[in-house]
């Protein structure tokens, strides 16, 4: 069990649209979600943190107007990059924590490696 | 500040070889230490050490927690190619709840 699912897995798009990237908790609900960027050989950097019915908390340096998210129920968030540019060319990756369990463990999706042209 | 550092940043070894993995973190209200491999995409759970000095053990892998000195290690040993990937250790804050990430060690099994 604790299958989070990441669509799309890759997403080619033009410089100023916007790009949707949905996290679903398949077996279970996740009371909070983490999005995460990662650049070539870095490690996971949050960008914020995901609360169901609240408004996300945001990593200072993270435009909040530019990443949007929304955590509509205790098994869906979505990350929205709006007005795409290059420089946000990047791996995403969401994670969820089980709203069932005490514990720590992170659950990963399969990530989201976005392409701006 | 929290931080997490993670030595070494990458590791090549031939097939057979044991090797450690370091892990020293700064995290406040810190309660768990999570082990993490990525090989392409998703990080896939390994180890979530929460006391000191029990060690965990997974077929080849095991890991071991010092609260006191600060830092984890992530044993594996008779390596095999399929054990290259991103080792990430992570801490966990329960204030912020927020996870620490290190830069991971990147590994390398030869044949």
């Amino acid at each position: 069990g604790a299958v989070v699912s990441q669509h799309p897995s890759w997403v080619i798009c033009k410089s100023g649209t916007s790009v949707k990237i949905e996290c679903r908790s398949l077996d279970f609900q996740a009371t909070t979600m983490f999005w995460y960027r990662q650049f070539p050989k870095q490690s996971l950097m949050l960008m914020a943190t995901s609360n169901e019915g609240s408004k996300a908390t945001y990593e200072q340096g993270v435009e909040k107007d530019k990443f949007l998210i929304n955590h509509a129920s205790l098994t869906l968030s979505t990350l929205t990059v709006t007005s795409a540019h290059p420089e946000d060319s990047s791996f995403y990756i969401c994670s969820a924590k089980r709203r069932d369990s005490s514990n720590e463990k992170l659950f990963f999706g399969s990530g989201t490696q976005l392409s701006v042209l | 500040e929290d931080k997490v550092v993670q030595s070494p940043l990458s590791l090549v070894v031939h097939e057979g070889d044991t090797v450690t993995l370091n892990c020293s973190y700064e995290v406040t209200n810190f309660r768990s230490l999570l082990w993490y491999k990525q090989e392409k995409k998703a990080p896939t759970f390994l180890f979530m050490l929460t006391s000191s000095g029990i060690e965990k053990k997974s077929g080849r892998l095991s890991s071991i927690l010092d609260k006191k000195e600060l830092f984890s290690i992530l044993n594996i040993t008779a390596t095999q190619t399929g054990d290259s990937a991103v080792y990430l250790c992570a801490g966990f804050n329960s204030g912020t709840y927020k996870y620490i990430f290190g830069t991971g060690t990147r590994l390398k099994v030869l044949a």
